[in-house]
């Protein structure tokens, strides 16, 4: 049972690359979403998804996109990287509904732009 | 616009001990009230998670304690050991069809000494 599985573990970019960060789970998971961790301020919602075709903005989506064609997979793209982006980034999914909403991490991408 | 606050940012306990972090919310609405716990490398999961019915929910060594009009909530690890050095983080989300939306507070690392 893989869970949430990211890839790639590290990256670095050049200001003005582009990247896509891959998340693929396995648990038939509903819901997706993509945060990033910085030191000091925990970690912060990029963008999520209800469903196949559903994505909608967190706190901070700028300088992303997102797309979900499939319930497995949700791919955060990076546009044109600035070092503002360097961070921790990490995927998670969970059940829709539910008794509890139990996230489900995976073990992230440490990105660093330069 | 951190709307959990979390406190201390670093706690250092020794070995026994009684680590105790503080999380503060503003949105009323929230109802679900998790922690996570995350070690070095790895994506953070959940601990322990309390809903604002019960005051205190208890699951081993670790305690949450929910003061409802004092708007906040705290973590007790008692008898804290060495292999609970991690990164902990509260979190926040409204009603059960948020789809896991959850609002993090800061972090807070902690450090048992042996």
């Amino acid at each position: 049972n893989a869970g949430v599985t990211q890839t790639p573990k590290f990256q670095v970019l050049k200001t003005g690359q582009s990247m896509t960060l891959q998340c693929a789970q396995d648990m038939n998971h509903e819901y997706m979403s993509w945060y990033r961790q910085d030191p000091g301020m925990g970690l912060r919602l990029i963008h999520y998804s209800v469903g196949a075709g559903i994505t909608d903005q967190g706190e901070v989506p700028n300088g992303y996109n997102v797309s979900r064609s499939t319930t497995e997979d949700f791919p955060l793209r990076l546009l044109s990287a600035a070092p503002s982006q360097t961070s921790v980034y990490f995927c998670a999914s969970s059940y829709l509904m539910g008794p509890t909403e139990k996230l489900f991490f995976g073990s992230g991408t440490q990105l660093s732009v330069l | 616009q951190q709307q959990v606050k979390q406190s201390p940012q670093s706690l250092i306990v020794q070995k026994g001990g009684i680590s105790i972090i503080n999380c503060a919310y503003e949105n009323t609405a929230f109802d679900y009230f998790p922690w996570y716990q995350q070690f070095p490398g790895k994506g953070p999961a959940l601990l322990i998670a309390i809903r604002p019915d019960v005051s205190e929910k208890k699951e081993g060594r670790f305690t949450i304690s929910f003061n409802k009009s004092a708007k906040q909530f705290s973590l007790h690890i008692m008898d804290s050991q060495p292999g609970d050095s991690a990164t902990y983080f509260c979190a926040a989300s409204i009603g059960e069809t948020s789809g896991s939306r959850l609002t993090f507070g800061e972090g807070t690392q902690l450090t048992v000494n042996p």
